[in-house]
């Protein structure tokens, strides 16, 4: 069974960037899609964005200038920068599996709260 | 984008009673190549990411209690729980995956009365 941990700071300056990592164990990276979804304290979820393990991404539009994921599939892994962070970037952000372009996400992690504060 | 709204944003419903979420897409999430609806439910309890519930609208997980029913086509979709328990206390999303950005509800409350 698939397990995914995000690790990364939990507190970062606001104008700074901010970095995660999925580490995935139990599967092999390859042949899914790779998302990071976040949810503001006490609100929805907004996906970012996934990168497939060829290395291939898709943004979401409005985080698109600031956002890059990529892929380690050595290390069966995969990250998050979020360039340019502000108050409005606090988040639980989640790391999570697809196994299509255009699909559910059947494996979750269990989320890390970055917040941005001077 | 694909915008979802659910409704209620809150409900409460009686032990052993049925609980009916709704969700409504901005434009229709069913392939008619396929003729499959593209569009997910989950459910989060406090502390813990979303857990998938259903997909192709109607599919369960595995896993997931038959008292979970997925049904809807196009824009409009409904997520039923035929005879509430108390474990099922949590938020209710639905999610589209037609088309990017992937998109979800608002989310539904649903606690007991």
């Amino acid at each position: 069974q698939v397990h995914l941990q995000e690790s990364g700071p939990g507190l970062v300056k606001p104008s700074e960037t901010l970095s995660l990592t999925c580490n995935v164990s139990g599967d092999s990276i390859s042949g899914f899609y790779w998302s990071w979804i976040r949810q503001p304290p006490g609100k929805g979820l907004e996906w970012i964005g996934h990168v497939y393990y060829s290395g291939s991404t898709t943004y979401n539009p409005s985080l698109k200038s600031r956002v890059t994921i990529s892929v380690d599939t050595s290390k069966n892994q995969f990250s998050l920068k979020l360039t340019s962070v502000t108050a409005a970037d606090t988040a639980v952000y989640y790391c999570a599996r697809s196994e299509q372009w255009l699909s559910w996400f059947d494996s979750w992690g269990q989320g890390t709260l970055v917040s941005v504060s001077s | 984008d694909i915008v979802m709204t659910q409704s209620p944003d809150s409900l409460a419903v009686s032990l052993g009673e049925r609980a009916t979420i709704n969700c409504k897409s901005s434009q229709s999430v069913l392939n008619r190549s396929n003729n499959k609806n593209y569009l997910g439910w989950y459910q989060q309890k406090p502390g813990q990411p979303p857990k998938l519930l259903i997909y192709w609208a109607s599919t369960r997980e595995s896993g997931v209690p038959d008292r979970f029913s997925g049904s809807g086509s196009g824009t409009d979709f409904t997520l039923t729980i035929s005879s509430l328990q108390a474990e099922d206390v949590a938020v209710y999303y639905c999610q589209q995956y037609y088309s990017t950005p992937l998109t979800f509800g608002q989310g539904t409350k649903l606690e007991i009365k």
